[in-house]
């Protein structure tokens, strides 16, 4: 099926354990995002990638890395999980100059 | 100061009643405005976009944007119940800049 697919849709990790979250499409769409989001913060851009090997900060890339060795491929890495990164995360890509597509979230929740 | 205010509600109206939401804004370089609705534990999806001002109207949907008081709404006429979600607008200055959302309101239409 097309569309923006993220794994996995719920996680529940450790604090200081690397996480690492998912993200597919299949429209080779040339700009992804990833998004978190929390209550009375709405969406913040974490990281985004105007293509293959290349990616730019958001508003809040402490504490992520990402990397973009495929167009259909924009994998986000927590390298050592803190609690307030308890949130849901949002990949998104975009192929025009309206709108993301999203995927569905993932539910991460560190302990 | 936030890029986008919202008020997060909660909003609660009759089936059948119109339903005004709205943001605003403080750049004024925006001129790409989106709104996107987002039903519990899904990924938000595209509603309504428009381009600098003027209003815009898709079936029970009408988006408006006044860039002279950098505010802009969606309007819901015959609301259903079906219509019950989170709303969250969206803005940006160019095709190639990340996307500003607000936080986001709730929207319940009580049958």
């Amino acid at each position: 099926d097309a569309g923006i697919t993220q794994s996995p849709r719920y996680k529940i990790t450790e604090t200081g354990r690397q996480v690492t979250l998912m993200c597919h499409q299949t429209w080779s769409h040339s700009y992804m995002f990833w998004y978190r989001q929390d209550l009375g913060h709405g969406l913040r851009l974490i990281y985004y990638s105007a293509a293959a090997d290349i990616t730019d900060k958001g508003e809040v890339p402490d504490g992520y890395v990402v990397s973009r060795s495929k167009t259909e491929n924009f994998p986000l890495t927590l390298e050592s999980a803190t609690r307030s990164q308890t949130s849901v995360y949002f990949c998104a890509s975009r192929q025009d100059a309206y709108g993301y597509t999203f995927g569905s979230g993932t539910r991460l929740t560190v302990v | 100061q936030k890029e986008v205010e919202q008020d997060p509600g909660p909003l609660s109206v009759p089936e059948g009643a119109i339903v005004s939401l709205n943001c605003t804004y403080s750049n004024s370089a925006f001129q790409y405005f989106m709104w996107y609705r987002q039903y519990s534990r899904k990924g938000p999806e595209l509603l309504m976009y428009t381009y600098s001002s003027g209003n815009k109207e898709d079936g029970r949907f009408t988006a408006q944007v006044d860039k002279s008081s950098k505010y802009i709404s969606l309007f819901i006429r015959d609301s259903q119940p079906s219509d019950s979600a989170t709303y969250l607008c969206a803005m940006s200055a160019n095709t190639g800049n990340q996307f500003y959302f607000g936080t986001g309101t709730s929207l319940t239409v009580i049958p």
